[in-house]
């Protein structure tokens, strides 16, 4: 997998949308952009995905630029229950493929 | 979605003893399962992948044999600490892969609270 780097910590206040940044510079043409997000001492929960077109679901928006060298996650009225771990992970798209995780970042909510 | 369910949440267990932790999907069949394990304010560290019917593949640096996976059937796996010590103690994850919905997102377990006295 192709290495991401991610701010350790954020804090956005709630109601205000919270925009996470993540660098891939050397994803491959095959690798795509993963998001998940770890809420204290649960599992990882999955956001959303994508190649190379910006795509946006039920929880959050996920903007990759057109190089495809860094991706921005986006939570457009950010809740007290959005605090998590957010990881950004690149990976290619088949079976066999593991989800290795980085340090993502640290997200506070603040009221 | 899917559902993984991942028992127990909490063991205490003696130095010495052995703890299985059971990994299930729900509602759908997983001939892939991963398992990991992650310390406080760490990121999760991938343990190994856990192919149904076949040995499981270990990562790096990982006891196989302090370690052992069953993938028996395509809704289950477990992991198995054996012999654990206090340097085990940490927090294990699994996740399983929805085939339904092809290779796209990985479903996580809510994870087991290992700590070894």
């Amino acid at each position: 997998d192709a290495k991401t780097t991610q701010p350790p910590s954020m804090d956005c206040a709630e109601g205000r949308a919270a925009n996470l940044p993540c660098n891939h510079s050397t994803i491959s043409g095959n690798e795509y952009v993963y998001w998940y997000r770890q809420i204290h001492s649960q599992g990882p929960q999955y956001i959303i995905h994508g190649l190379k077109n910006n795509e946006t679901n039920e929880m959050a928006s996920l903007i990759i630029t057109e190089d495809r060298k860094s991706s921005t996650l986006i939570l457009p009225h950010a809740t007290l229950r959005d605090t998590a771990v957010y990881y950004c992970i690149v990976r290619v798209f088949s079976e066999a493929q593991k989800l290795v995780f980085g340090q993502g970042t640290r997200l506070t909510i603040n009221p | 979605g899917a559902v993984v369910s991942q028992h127990p949440s909490r063991v205490i267990c003696k130095s010495g003893t052995s703890v299985k932790i059971e990994c299930r999907s729900l509602d759908f069949q997983a001939t892939t399962m991963f398992w990991y394990r992650q310390f406080p304010k760490k990121s999760l560290m991938l343990m190994a992948t856990s192919n149904e019917g076949s040995k499981a593949t270990y990562e790096q640096g990982v006891e196989k044999d302090k370690f052992l996976i069953n993938h028996a059937s395509l809704t289950l796996s477990t992991l198995t600490v054996t012999s654990a010590h206090p340097e085990d103690s940490s927090f294990y994850i699994c996740s399983a892969r929805d085939s339904r919905t092809g290779y796209e997102k990985l479903f996580f377990g809510s994870g087991t609270q290992l700590s070894v006295l």
